[in-house]
């Protein structure tokens, strides 16, 4: 069954520096990849997703992600963080269709001033 | 639009208590998704749909049930309430099947259930 995992539950980090939030994944087949942002009180929304091709990924609010097959892991980074970026992260593996679509326990983020 | 839109938005229920949670969206999506959120997990599927009359379980549908009898509405019903069900639960949808490559699942803000 597939699995995700994201071993940092909590990460602190200093507004204008760079970060990086890891994502290893289980998946039988070719994973369709995810990253969401959660913000207290608030649903999810869509950073970024990788299918195929790039293995490097872009997404809103100045992330991006790397696919990188032979370490099953799909990372998120931002080379500066703002006060606003913090939040919940959830990093997401499925298929096509929905059914098979597993989340990981999500990286609480905490920026410092 | 309004998006995807869930209610209530908080709830207290008894054990054994039943209830249903609303979610409608105005975006003509055809899949429609039920999730719930337990502290420090991440989201596990209870139940899709694929179409109005066209349900099917997730990972985690015991305890639960779904009708789908327009395209806007997706309630989850509740029927015997336990401390196990205390969650966040949150709907979602998406035009195309899952979160394909043109397409995004949208989140409702959720329901922040108690059972006590």
């Amino acid at each position: 069954a597939q699995s995700v995992t994201q071993p940092d539950i909590h990460i602190t980090v200093s507004e204008g520096a760079s970060l990086e939030l890891r994502c290893n994944y289980s998946y039988g087949a070719t994973p369709y990849l995810f990253w969401y942002v959660q913000s207290p009180g608030q649903g999810l929304q869509l950073l970024l997703k990788y299918f195929s091709g790039d293995t490097l990924v872009q997404g809103i609010k100045g992330f991006e992600a790397e696919f990188k097959r032979s370490q099953s892991s799909f990372n998120l980074r931002k080379p500066s963080v703002h006060w606003s970026d913090a939040a919940e992260y959830f990093c997401a593996v499925g298929d096509n269709y929905g059914q098979n679509f597993v989340f990981g326990p999500g990286t609480r983020l905490s920026v410092l001033p | 639009n309004a998006g995807v839109t869930q209610t209530p938005k908080f709830r207290i229920l008894k054990i054994g208590q039943s209830m249903t949670l609303q979610c409608a969206q105005d975006m003509n999506h055809n899949y429609m998704y039920w999730y719930r959120q337990d502290p420090g997990m991440g989201l596990k599927l209870i139940y899709y749909s694929v179409g109005a009359g066209i349900t099917d379980k997730g990972e985690v549908p015991n305890g639960y049930n779904v009708s789908r009898s327009t395209t806007e509405d997706f309630p989850l019903r509740l029927e015997l309430a336990a401390p196990s069900q205390t969650s966040v639960y949150f709907c979602a949808s998406s035009y195309l099947p899952g979160p394909t490559s043109t397409d995004t699942q949208y989140f409702g803000p959720g329901t922040r259930l108690t059972v006590l």
